[in-house]
């Protein structure tokens, strides 16, 4: 069965720290990626994509590229803020059958402090 | 524009009792999935519309659990005889259409089953 395995937390940095949360996946036939992010009192939201190997996501200053061959779609960001103190969520689709469900990590709680 | 509501934001029952959990999706939104996140955990699948019709239920954990979605638009999650174990929170998410990428994550219905 598909599954995804993301680096456990809490992550504390201090701001303009390097950020990289780790995710690995196991999955049948070739799946979207994605990480969502959860800030304090809200709910998921899309951070950033990639549909196949080799391709990068980014948004607001975060990037994760699609590695096929690791099996990997490790999350960074080069210069951390106290706003992205949130749960990163590792996440994948695979692009058969009907439903389209994504399979989730357990997430990463990120905590950056001045 | 509005986004995926959910009602009620948090719901406390007692144990055996029946419970319903609203969504209302993203207006013009075909696709209407279910999710369930566990303390500590990512949100694992339940169930997923296309339409009117259950797709796909296979995340259902068991009997207890049903839902419906009558006229396309707003579903209710319903469990039955609810245990301390279903105490999680549901999320629901909606989707424009079968080919689109991002799913919107409404803030969820915390459940406490005491």
């Amino acid at each position: 069965g598909n599954s995804v395995t993301q680096m456990e937390g809490p992550v504390t940095l201090s701001e303009e720290a390097f950020l990289t949360i780790n995710c690995t996946y196991t999955a049948t036939g070739y799946p979207s990626l994605f990480w969502y992010v959860q800030y304090p009192g809200e709910g998921l939201q899309l951070l950033l994509k990639a549909t196949k190997a080799d391709d990068k996501g980014s948004n607001k200053g975060f990037e994760a590229t699609y590695r096929k061959e690791t099996t990997s779609f490790h999350l960074e960001k080069g210069s951390v803020q106290v706003s992205d103190s949130a749960v990163y969520f590792c996440a994948l689709r695979t692009n058969t059958g009907t439903a389209s469900k994504l399979t989730f990590g357990t997430g990463t709680r990120l905590q950056v402090t001045l | 524009g509005a986004g995926v509501s959910q009602t009620p934001s948090n719901k406390v029952t007692e144990k055996g009792k029946y419970v319903e959990l609203r969504c209302d999706p993203i207006s013009g939104h075909t696709a209407l999935y279910w999710y369930r996140q566990s303390l500590g955990q990512g949100p694992e699948f339940l169930i997923y519309f296309q339409g009117t019709g259950a797709a796909d239920d296979s995340g259902l954990p068991n009997d207890r659990f049903f839902a419906v979605r009558p006229e396309g638009s707003v579903s209710t999650l319903k469990i039955q005889r609810t245990e301390r174990g279903d105490s999680a929170v549901y999320l629901c998410a909606s989707r424009p259409t079968p080919g689109a990428y991002e799913q919107y994550f409404g803030p969820g219905t915390r459940l406490t089953v005491t």
